[in-house]
């Protein structure tokens, strides 16, 4: 299993600001992925990281407010741009695990982010 | 496209009492299956998956599940429930690849 740190673990933003999460994976992965986790709700796929490429966003998600980036196979950052209080949410990084195009993915702790 | 349905957002439950999460599914192809946990302040674990074979999987910590192609289910089960069992617990799929749907979750509250 991989194991995904990522930074900050939380953070309270104000208004306005962007925010930059970062995420490290202690072997190397094709793809990375990030979810949203609005507070009450399930999971949404914000985008997939791939190294080497622009990440390819979901429906509903833009690179403006969603910039990420994939310098190498082990890291990836993810930044929330212009944050309103809708932001607020936790962010997480993931990979794949076990057998690969299954689905099965291992999460970070995620990122819980407050915008004031 | 594939959706999840979790048809019990909250359960409360006694510790030591059984504990069954249920989970439909609707697809037109064939599917892989999940169900994470997560627990407070946490990211999510994979409890269990079923890919293939077998049609009753077993987990982490006693969890099993049981998919049912005819049903389009996969109900996830403990005989026993611990206090640490409480946690979000997230039904997910995937039809051959990266992308996992999930359902809207169902808190467990174990209690004393």
């Amino acid at each position: 299993s991989a194991v995904i740190s990522q930074k900050p673990s939380r953070d309270i933003c104000q208004r306005g600001t962007s925010l930059t999460i970062q995420c490290q994976v202690d072997s190397q992965v094709t793809m990375m992925f990030w979810y949203r986790q609005q507070p009450g709700q399930s999971l949404t796929l914000i985008a997939t990281a791939n190294q080497g490429s622009e990440a390819t966003y979901e429906s509903g998600f833009v690179i403006d407010k969603f910039p990420i980036s994939r310098p190498n196979l082990t890291f990836s950052t993810l930044t929330v741009s212009n944050m309103s209080p809708e932001d607020s949410s936790i962010y997480l990084c993931s990979v794949e695990g076990g057998q690969p195009s299954t689905g099965e993915l291992f999460f970070g702790e995620g990122s819980r982010l407050t915008v004031l | 496209a594939q959706s999840v349905t979790q048809l019990d957002s909250q359960v409360p439950v006694f510790e030591e009492a059984p504990v069954e999460l249920r989970c439909n599914y609707s697809s037109s192809v064939s599917v892989y299956l999940f169900w994470y946990v997560q627990y407070p302040n946490q990211g999510l674990q994979l409890l269990l998956k079923y890919l293939s074979g077998s049609t009753l999987v077993k987990g982490i910590n006693g969890f099993e599940a049981e998919f049912n192609k005819s049903q389009t289910s996969f109900h996830l089960r403990k005989p026993s429930v611990h206090i640490s069992d409480t946690a979000e617990y997230f039904c997910a799929v995937s039809v051959n690849d990266y992308k996992l749907s999930f359902g809207a979750g169902t808190t467990v509250t174990v209690r004393a």
